[in-house]
């Protein structure tokens, strides 16, 4: 079991440039989220997802887009990048809903210049 | 949206040190997680309190929910080098199906 993985790494972005964040978990998990962590901080809540084809905004969700075409994979996408989303950004899964336990990746630590 | 405060933001104590942490709120909490995440991770949960006035333990550590589930604290005895990281108190929601997570607490347990 590989649990929740997450890439790239890490990422350097110019303003205006577009990516993709990739989030997947192996668990068949129907609850997804997408967290952003700025240092020294607590996390908050981007974009989540309690099944395919079901997304929802989180505390955070302007300039950032999610869609959930599998069970499996949670995408996060940046249209436009901006210095102030530099962060650290996790993933995380869990059964069913908010409630149970989540399980979080690696992180994905974007740089926008 | 529920404002989760923690206190102290930073704490740095010696080895062998007893230590609390607190978590409150703007209202009441339908339940209470508390996670660690150590640097260059993910948070990984520790435990759940569900009910007001509620004491779990693990290990070194005890968990308090508030009787009016408003607040919560985590205690730590006799830290350990391997307590080091930032403590996070989260809401898991209940009907919102929203996880927000509280300000968090540093903490570096010095040798």
């Amino acid at each position: 079991n590989a649990g929740v993985t997450q890439t790239p790494k890490f990422q350097v972005l110019k303003t205006g440039q577009s990516m993709t964040l990739q989030c997947a978990q192996d668990m068949n998990h129907e609850y997804m989220s997408w967290y952003r962590q700025d240092p020294g901080m607590g996390l908050r809540l981007i974009h989540y997802s309690v099944g395919a084809g079901i997304t929802d905004q989180g505390e955070v969700p302007n300039g950032y887009n999610v869609s959930r075409s599998t069970t499996e994979d949670f995408p996060l996408r940046l249209l436009s990048a901006a210095p102030s989303q530099t962060s650290v950004y996790f993933c995380a899964s869990s059964e069913a809903s908010s409630t149970d336990t989540q399980y979080f990746g690696p992180g994905t630590r974007l740089t926008v210049l | 949206t529920q404002l989760l405060e923690q206190s102290p933001q930073f704490l740095s104590i010696q080895e062998g040190e007893n230590l609390t942490v607190y978590c409150n709120s703007s209202s009441v909490f339908s339940s209470l997680q508390w996670y660690r995440q150590e640097p260059g991770e993910g948070p990984v949960l520790l435990v759940t309190v569900v009910t007001g006035g509620e004491v779990k333990k693990l290990k070194r550590l005890t968990f308090q929910f508030g009787d009016a589930r408003k607040d919560s604290s985590l205690h730590i005895t006799a830290a350990q080098p391997g307590d080091t990281g930032l403590y996070l108190c989260a809401d898991p929601g209940g009907a919102t199906n929203k996880l927000i997570f509280g300000t968090g607490t540093l903490l570096a347990v010095q040798p």
